[in-house]
């Protein structure tokens, strides 16, 4: 299976504090994407990272890419309970158009 | 941003009926739209990809027979289970590719009784 690796399954913090979630991937990439998935709800695309980007933001999210340990990384700073919901990164190969997702990681914000 | 819809967003059906699953990309169009499975709390596993036009290409292990994937327009595929068994209840979400990304419908819940 090529799907990757996400650190940890799950992930329960405080409101207020930063969340990290960790993704490996095994092959070559073009992009790495992550999503959120709410609770049977479909995926709602968070942000792209080209391979040639090492670090990305958009609000209070920020993204990391380190090709050389096929890794990145999602911080999400200032938490609230309406970022409670699963994570996912996703990769797409060069020259190619399909995704494969990573295992995700379950984040619960409490009040 | 572009939207993709899926009908019916849940369906129970019996053992041995065959069910249909739309996916529709509302504000452009799509020569390719890709089917994921996903089972409660897992990730989302690519069944197939779906061309306009031409027949949709299955992953290893995905039964072409028993996942019937037409995509009649540049607007819609549909994903048809077979002769649906338990094993096949599942969350099935479809994405349609547009110029710069892909964009995920809701969903569907499959329960087979």
């Amino acid at each position: 299976s090529q799907q990757g690796e996400e650190d940890p399954q799950a992930l329960s913090i405080q409101e207020g504090e930063n969340a990290t979630m960790n993704c490996s991937y095994k092959t070559s990439i073009n992009n790495l994407l992550w999503y959120r998935q709410n609770s049977g709800r479909g995926l709602v695309h968070l942000i792209l990272i080209r391979s040639k980007e090492r670090e990305k933001h958009s609000g209070r999210l920020r993204v990391t890419l380190d090709t050389s340990k096929k890794s990145s990384s999602l911080l999400i700073t200032a938490s609230r309970a309406a970022d409670t919901a699963s994570y996912f990164c996703a990769t797409a190969p060069p020259g190619g158009n399909k995704l494969t997702f990573g295992t995700g990681t379950q984040l619960k914000v409490e009040l | 941003g572009a939207v993709v819809s899926q009908h019916p967003s849940w369906v129970i059906c019996k053992s041995g009926t065959s069910v249909k699953i739309e996916c529709r990309s509302l504000d452009f169009q799509a020569t390719t739209m890709f089917w994921y499975r996903q089972f409660p709390k897992q990730s989302l596993m690519l069944m197939a990809t779906s061309n306009e036009g031409s027949k949709a290409t299955y992953e290893q292990g995905v039964e072409k027979d028993k996942f019937l994937i037409n995509h009649a327009s540049l607007t819609l595929s549909t994903l048809t289970v077979t002769s649906a068994h338990p094993e096949d209840s599942s969350f099935y979400i479809c994405s349609a590719r547009g110029y710069y990304e892909q964009y995920f419908g809701p969903g569907t819940r499959l329960t087979v009784t």
